[in-house]
């Protein structure tokens, strides 16, 4: 089935340092990368829609200019946590729709921790 | 946009027990209707899901009712096992161009042995 890499599955980083997480599909091609953020015991919260080519969509609330989103080919999508600051730790997960059907594939998540 | 509201965020069963969680949407166009479940510090796994040109759907234990015109969704698990135990989380998936999913608040289920 289609399958998402993402990578790293956890990182420990420094305040104000930048983190670059990467999902890439590995047996399709992703036109559209869903990035969510799950904080502890909290449900999927989706930060942006990234399109290949193309602007990332954020959602209301989320620092474009913090988390930067970087679509550039149709396997690889990758979000950059710019000055992370402790809370920004979270999950971060990405998602994918398989072509035109109604699925979507998960990455694996990365565990990000700011100290 | 869309927005999905999950009940109850807590849920204990004896094993063997069924669980039911429910969940709303406020997007009459929204058209499908995914369940997941989630471990700690794992991905969300699919469970199943339901289109909206459909009222119910079953896999083995596992069953998924929709009622559009009240625009809720209910997944049911029956024989409930400890194994069962984990976040369910329902979502819905609107219709712009890029189809996101929205996704209720979790439930975390515990199956007591």
């Amino acid at each position: 089935g289609a399958v998402v890499s993402q990578h790293p599955s956890w990182v420990i980083c420094k305040s104000g340092t930048s983190v670059k997480i990467e999902c890439r599909s590995l047996d399709f091609q992703a036109t559209t990368m869903f990035w969510y953020r799950q904080f502890p015991k909290q449900s999927l919260m989706l930060m942006a829609t990234s399109n290949e080519g193309s602007k990332a969509t954020y959602e209301q609330g989320v620092e474009k200019d913090k988390f930067l989103i970087n679509h550039a080919s149709l396997t690889l999508s990758t979000l950059t946590v710019t000055s992370a600051h402790p809370e920004d730790s979270s999950f971060y997960i990405c998602s994918a729709r398989v072509g035109q059907s109604y699925g979507y594939t998960f990455g694996s998540g990365t565990r990000l921790t700011v100290v | 946009g869309e927005n999905v509201e999950q009940h109850p965020s807590t849920l204990s069963v004896q094993e063997g027990d069924s669980a039911v969680i429910k969940c709303t949407y406020s997007d009459s166009a929204s058209n499908y209707f995914p369940w997941y479940k989630q471990e700690l510090g794992k991905r969300p796994q699919l469970i199943i899901d339901i289109r909206s040109n459909v009222g119910e759907k079953k896999d083995q234990r596992i069953a998924v009712t929709l009622n559009k015109t009240a625009k809720h969704f209910s997944l049911h698990i029956t024989e409930t096992q400890p194994e069962d135990s984990a976040v369910y989380f329902c979502a819905a998936m609107e219709t712009g161009s890029a189809r996101q999913l929205t996704f209720g608040s979790g439930t975390q289920l515990t199956v007591l042995p």
